[in-house]
């Protein structure tokens, strides 16, 4: 199965601040890595797909890149309602598996 | 618009078994992967497998081989996910979602079901 590992575990930032976001495959996923945010309590929701394709109703400044092992998402000028959790999934190859999540909490 | 309904919170002891519905409804509901994940509290999110409602193809995660098996009811648009032999760690939040047609990119996702195992 291939594994993605997520980094930071968590990040502390302040509103206004720009951050990324890693996530890492064992194995060449070409571009099939999909983003997602989860907020307490809530089913998580697609931010990004195929790495760097936009999703329609997220805010622009949500944005993602790479290709092959490493990938990244960033979000330009953090506001208080992007605070949560973020995973990222890989669909290249069965099983769909997820990276452990990256924590974006307020500093 | 595509929406997925599941069924209510299950309160279950060990060795018992659950059946978990997800309810679709806005789309063709036989050529779209169905795609079962878990969540445990606090915790992050955990692939379980897929079926595809046209011809009941499944793929897993090893660990929930025989664990959890996939069904799908073409006539009421519905897939279903039976947990078996269940034990504390069974306790979660367990998620239906649809992504494209090449099963990527989780689009849509029902609103978790609650299952609480204990004696």
């Amino acid at each position: 199965d291939i594994v993605l590992t997520q980094s930071p575990a968590t990040l502390s930032v302040t509103p206004g601040d720009s951050v990324s976001l890693s996530c890492r495959a064992s194995q060449s996923i070409s571009n099939n890595l999909h983003w997602y945010q989860q907020k307490s309590h809530e089913s998580p929701r697609l931010l990004i797909k195929y790495a760097s394709q936009s999703i329609s109703g997220i805010p622009s400044r949500f944005s993602g890149s790479g290709s092959g092992t490493d990938f990244t998402l960033s979000i330009n000028s953090v506001e208080t309602e992007d605070f949560g959790m973020y995973f990222c999934q890989q669909s290249n190859s069965w099983p769909h598996t997820f990276g452990g999540g990256t924590k974006l909490e307020i500093k | 618009q595509v929406q997925l309904q599941q069924s209510g919170a299950e309160l279950a002891r060990p060795g018992a078994s659950v059946k978990l519905s997800c309810k679709a409804s806005g789309y063709t509901f036989t050529s779209y992967w169905m795609q079962w994940v878990k969540q445990r509290p606090g915790q992050g999110l955990e692939w379980i497998g897929a079926i595809y409602p046209g011809d009941g193809d499944t793929r897993y995660t090893q660990k929930f081989k025989g664990k959890a098996p996939l069904t799908a009811d073409k006539s009421s648009s519905t897939a279903y996910m039976q947990l078996s032999s269940l034990a504390s760690e069974d306790s979660a939040v367990y998620y239906c979602a649809r992504g494209g047609k090449l099963a990527a990119g989780l689009a849509y996702w029902g609103q978790g079901t609650l299952v609480t195992v204990s004696a």
